[in-house]
């Protein structure tokens, strides 16, 4: 069926270390995967996306990659920072149902100092 | 300030009373979409617009009405609310038809008692 999960429901880094959140998906139709963060009383806001047809994408401090084998998605930041500590969501856009989203049930990263 | 607005952001309301959240983006965004965020169940899309007039449903409609009568606002109307859409609300936009990039409101948190 159509789901996004995540492996982690919370994961704890220490300040500058690198932080991989991870996320797996079912649906092979999917067409674009998304990355969306959301700190504590805010709506989410969009992080970087990735299409099904390319395994990796970098952003600023931040790269996606994609295996399409095993249906896996993952966020890596780059020297976590106290200002990364949110709840982070994968999505996925199913290319034959246009601008529909569905969203995993979030990893809450939590930064130590 | 481009952004993504919606009223009322607290509402507390009784089962059977109609109500309508209204949101507003003042960036020309072609895509709209509400989505309500629920404890364990992460984001649920529940409607989206690709254009005006145009509006899909999402993964949990029932319940739910929307419009698109213009490009910036996409009101959320509930014509009978009962306790179980008591959640969390957002709004978002995005400027591609895909909904990929999609800024969010700030939510609106109803209780139907």
């Amino acid at each position: 069926g159509e789901s996004v999960g995540l492996h982690l429901p919370t994961l704890s880094v220490q300040e500058g270390d690198n932080s991989i959140i991870n996320c797996a998906y079912s649906n092979s139709a999917s067409d674009y995967f998304i990355w969306y963060k959301q700190e504590s009383g805010k709506g989410p806001q969009f992080i970087i996306d990735i299409r099904s047809n390319m395994d990796k994408r970098q952003g600023q401090r931040v790269t996606v990659l994609l295996n399409k084998t095993v249906k896996h998605l993952s966020l890596q930041i780059a020297a976590t920072q106290p200002g990364d500590s949110a709840v982070y969501f994968c999505a996925e856009n199913m290319y034959n149902q246009g601008g529909k989203l569905i969203f995993g049930q979030g990893t809450e990263l939590s930064v130590k100092p | 300030e481009a952004q993504v607005t919606q009223n009322p952001r607290y509402l507390i309301t009784v089962t059977g009373k109609k109500l309508t959240v209204t949101c507003s983006q003042n960036m020309n965004h072609e895509y709209m979409s509400w989505y309500r965020q629920d404890p364990g169940l992460g984001l649920r899309q529940i409607y989206y617009s690709m254009n005006v007039e145009v509006t899909d449903k999402g993964d949990v409609p029932e319940g739910y009405k929307v419009s698109r009568k213009e490009k910036r606002n996409f009101p959320l109307i509930l014509e009978s609310p009962s306790p179980n859409q008591t959640s969390l609300y957002f709004c978002a936009s995005s400027p591609n038809d895909r909904g990929n990039e999609q800024f969010f409101g700030p939510g609106t948190r109803l209780t139907v008692l």
